[in-house]
């Protein structure tokens, strides 16, 4: 069965303090993975798009990485406003047809 | 640039009531688009998507409904509501199957 996984559930850091989300997957026909950051009561904003393996995206204090059967986002000297939560999605392709399959997200808060 | 509206932004309906929720795109043609369920603890849920116009794929057979009268418009109806249709709902768009979806910031819908 086709599965996404994101751990830890919540995190909490200091300002600065730098750490890892991870987003395992076992799915069938992956096609990409994707990381979106959602803030409180909006709809998820894209921030990567991961295609094969050993491929990585930078954007700020984020860097995603992906390997076979796992993507990390890593966080460097985060801040306040980094706080949200990070969902990561994996696409898959079934006889054609693709389908995005989402995992439940890491909640973030970066304290000052 | 492409943007997408979605709206109300919060709904409060009574059990049994009609559902008609809204979504545009601009500044795209023939986007994919989208309708997705997010509970609380839960990954997002796809609910039905579209290639193009009067073509709906349903994903979870359910009380509800989408059509797309023109390029850029998905609606989602439902005749009679239920209590479990409360939930956050997102809309999105992309340029192919395969690529990054782009999300509205959704409808809180609380049905009472």
């Amino acid at each position: 069965e086709d599965q996404v996984t994101q751990s830890p559930e919540a995190l909490r850091l200091q300002e600065g303090e730098s750490s890892s989300l991870n987003c395992s997957y076992t799915v069938s026909g992956l096609r990409g993975l994707f990381w979106y950051r959602q803030d409180p009561g909006k709809g998820p904003e894209f921030l990567f798009t991961l295609y094969s393996a050993g491929e990585e995206k930078e954007k700020e204090r984020l860097k995603a990485t992906l390997t076979k059967k796992e993507s990390f986002l890593h966080i460097t000297a985060p801040k306040p406003e980094d706080s949200a939560t990070y969902l990561c999605a994996v696409l898959r392709s079934t006889s054609g047809t693709y389908k995005y399959i989402f995992g439940t997200g890491t909640r973030l808060k970066v304290l000052a | 640039s492409q943007t997408i509206h979605q709206w109300p932004a919060t709904l409060v309906q009574p059990v049994g009531s009609p559902l008609s929720l809204e979504c545009t795109v601009e500044g795209t043609s023939n986007p994919n688009l989208y309708w997705y369920r997010q509970a609380a603890g839960r990954g997002l849920q796809l609910l039905f998507y579209s290639v193009g116009i009067g073509q709906i794929s349903s994903e979870v057979p359910q009380n509800l409904s989408a059509s797309r009268p023109q390029d850029r418009q998905f609606i989602l109806s439902s005749k009679k509501l239920l209590l479990s249709d409360s939930g956050f709902y997102l809309c999105a768009w992309s340029v192919t199957p395969n690529t990054e979806a782009f999300f509205g910031q959704g409808t809180r819908l609380t049905v009472v």
